[in-house]
């Protein structure tokens, strides 16, 4: 149980363009999902933290027009790079917890390289 | 002054030895506190969950928490050289978890 997906695995796109990354819970209802981003060597970053229904709540200097973060249902949570530029090559990781539990899973990642 | 602090490593230990590591966290608040196994190029995987002081053991791995010297400790017996990665841990707080830098750990054969 507790299994979290995310599509694509790997994605390659060219400066200036947006890409959307899919995170799923696939037998649990997610209540919360976390973004992460995470550079080589380096650990992870939470990005922002979405709650089903509501309107993501972003740490601080992580810029809400250009990580798009949509919790429309209790298994679905997407993040869209708008305009995406090569700084924003990073592997970015979505998490899930259901309700008030303090364990979270891991989806797999996603590696985004822009050129 | 970062919420969770580590060392980050390399720590190196010979196969079959006990790897330690160790972790301390700032907020007093923290509720709870995870280790996670991170190998290259992967998400973070969960090892061991801790909320009470003292001593948990699963299988190989033990977890010790002390609340009142905000520390928390992460030992590996019997090291593989497929536990060899990165360990983070992370205390969580007001529906937020708090990430250390990571250890990398390397388990010699």
């Amino acid at each position: 149980g507790a299994v979290v997906s995310q599509h694509p695995s790997r994605v390659i796109c060219k400066s200036g363009t947006s890409v959307k990354i899919e995170c799923r819970s696939l037998d649990f209802q997610a209540t919360t999902m976390f973004w992460y981003r995470q550079f080589p060597k380096q650990s992870l970053m939470l990005m922002a933290t979405s709650n089903e229904g509501s309107k993501a709540t972003y740490e601080q200097g992580v810029e809400k027009d250009k990580f798009l973060i949509n919790h429309a249902s209790l298994t679905l949570s997407t993040l869209t790079v708008t305009s995406a530029h090569p700084e924003d090559s990073s592997f970015y990781i979505c998490s899930a917890k259901q309700g008030a539990s303090d364990t979270q899973y891991f989806g797999p990642g996603t590696r985004l390289t822009v050129l | 002054q970062k919420e969770v602090e580590q060392n980050s490593g390399p720590l190196s230990v010979p196969e079959g030895a006990i790897a330690s590591l160790n972790c301390t966290y700032s907020d007093r608040g923290s509720q709870s506190f995870f280790w996670y196994r991170q190998y290259s190029g992967k998400s973070p995987e969960l090892i061991m969950s801790i909320y009470s002081n003292g001593d948990k053991e699963d299988g190989r791995f033990t977890a010790q928490l002390n609340k009142a010297s905000q520390y928390v400790s992460l030992l590996i017996r019997d090291s593989q050289p497929s536990d060899s990665a990165t360990y983070l841990c992370a205390a969580y707080n007001f529906n937020k978890f708090y990430f250390g830098s990571g250890t990398k750990l390397n388990v010699k054969p």
